[in-house]
């Protein structure tokens, strides 16, 4: 049983360019959030995401940053016109249900340059 | 609102001595959930413990034990015994319920530990 997949582990951007970013859950997974971790920083929640449906995306800067599950294929993060602030990890975690333990993917590390 | 502190930002420990990485927090919740996460160098984060605001008794999973003092808001990690490959980041986190709520996990800004041979 394969644990949660984030691809690519690395990416670098321009600035002004798109990020996407995919996390497949562990299978059977159906609850799926993301974190940001700025350099030196713990993790700062961005969005939970269940099949179609954004659950809460409280933690999401208001421009530039969106997020999808599809009911096939993995969730992405998606992040636009990227800034070299965005430079950060990024990691997805997944859960079976909402209110049990949730196993994290290892990340993608974004550089804009 | 919740808040995690963590007031280490870096510790040494002797291979085979005992550790205890503090951790404070801040909740008005009656109801919640505090966790401790390993991040090695190579980036990923991997759970070690959970204890639930209700729970009487302290968590332990092997090495690790959690000393949970709820009067003082604290819950601190004890690793016994450590190990080179215990050098890594902690991170101690909450929840807003019990056992998850994932959507709402508050993260502390992380403790570096470094184990010397």
């Amino acid at each position: 049983n394969a644990g949660v997949m984030q691809n690519p582990r690395h990416l670098v951007r321009r600035r002004g360019q798109e990020a996407r970013l995919r996390c497949s859950p562990m299978k059977g997974h159906s609850h799926v959030y993301w974190y940001r971790q700025l350099p030196e920083e713990g993790l700062k929640f961005m969005v939970y995401l269940q099949k179609e449906n954004i659950i809460d995306e409280s933690g999401m800067p208001k421009e530039r940053f969106s997020a999808e599950f599809p009911k096939e294929g993995p969730s992405i993060l998606r992040i636009q016109q990227v800034v070299r602030g965005d430079s950060a990890a990024y990691f997805c975690a997944s859960s079976p249900q909402k209110n049990t333990e949730a196993f994290f993917g290892q990340g993608t590390r974004l550089t804009v340059v | 609102a919740q808040k995690i502190t963590q007031t280490q930002p870096g510790m040494f420990v002797q291979e085979k001595e005992a550790v205890t990485l503090d951790c404070t927090y801040d909740t008005s919740d009656q109801s919640y959930g505090l966790f401790w996460y390993k991040q090695p160098s190579s980036g990923e984060m991997i759970f070690l413990i959970y204890q639930g605001s209700y729970d009487e008794q302290n968590a332990t999973e092997g090495r690790y034990s959690l000393n949970f003092q709820k009067a003082r808001k604290s819950a601190n990690l004890v690793i016994s015994a450590s190990q080179l490959g215990d050098s890594a980041m902690y991170f101690c986190a909450m929840s807003r319920h019990m056992r998850g709520s994932y959507d709402k996990v508050i993260f502390g800004p992380g403790t570096s530990l470094s184990v010397i041979p």
